[in-house]
């Protein structure tokens, strides 16, 4: 099974640092995905991890810790329009007909404030 | 990436009716997937289209209830069988080029409101 747990309220204020933690329990790892979902709109890819470390992306970072089933997604010079939900995914180690699947967890909600 | 379109963006149905959602991607695509997240939480997968083949269902959902179609590797479709008022939700259609290592890009949704 799958056991996928983050914060569900996060607040900060424009121009300021935040981090969204993550952590899970898989049966199987094949990495872990952070989307970005705006109320009423589909979500959208932020960052992919599959082996432990930082990965840089602009304002967007995402870490990974195999060994502490953990990971973080940092913002950093918020802006307002960065206020939405942040979901942390993970994918499975699977074979043939599921492969690829992702499992979510029930997302943060991070409001900006100016 | 892929654009993913579904149709229809939204609909209100009556219990026990049943509506099928299409999603259409406009590429070649290795897998579809098709997820469901009610009011305020977060996506759960319902199945894996398989093209060519039977979806691949996940624990809580069944054929009977939520038949999916994949004739072509860009079209897939979801039907929502026999609905009542907990069916109300948002349904997601996603997809991935390669499966294994590729991102998955999602469709806008499908806002299905049932009465």
């Amino acid at each position: 099974g799958q056991n996928i747990d983050q914060p569900t309220e996060m607040t900060a204020t424009e121009g300021a640092i935040v981090q969204i933690n993550c952590t899970y329990q898989t049966s199987g790892f094949n990495g872990l995905f952070w989307y970005q979902q705006h109320a009423g709109e589909a979500p959208t890819f932020l960052s992919y991890n599959v082996l432990d470390g930082l990965e840089e992306k602009g304002r967007f970072s995402s870490f990974l810790s195999r060994s502490k089933g953990y990971s973080y997604l940092l913002l950093k010079e918020l802006q307002m329009k960065d206020s939405a939900s942040y979901l942390c995914a993970v994918r499975p180690l699977d074979r043939g007909s599921t492969l690829g699947r992702l499992y979510f967890g029930r997302g943060t909600q991070l409001t900006v404030w100016p | 990436s892929a654009v993913i379109s579904q149709k229809p963006s939204r609909d209100i149905c009556q219990r026990g009716t049943s509506l099928t959602i299409q999603c259409q991607v406009d590429s070649q695509v290795t897998m579809m997937f098709w997820y469901r997240q009610q009011p305020g939480q977060s996506l759960t997968l319902i199945a894996t289209a398989n093209q060519g083949s039977e979806a691949t269902y996940e624990s809580g959902f069944v054929i009977d209830k939520f038949p999916i179609s994949r004739p072509n590797l860009t079209f897939s479709t979801l039907t929502v069988s026999n609905m009542s008022p907990e069916d109300s939700s948002i349904y997601l259609c996603s997809a991935s080029s390669s499966g294994s290592t590729e991102t998955q890009y999602f469709g806008p949704g499908t806002r299905l409101l049932v009465l």
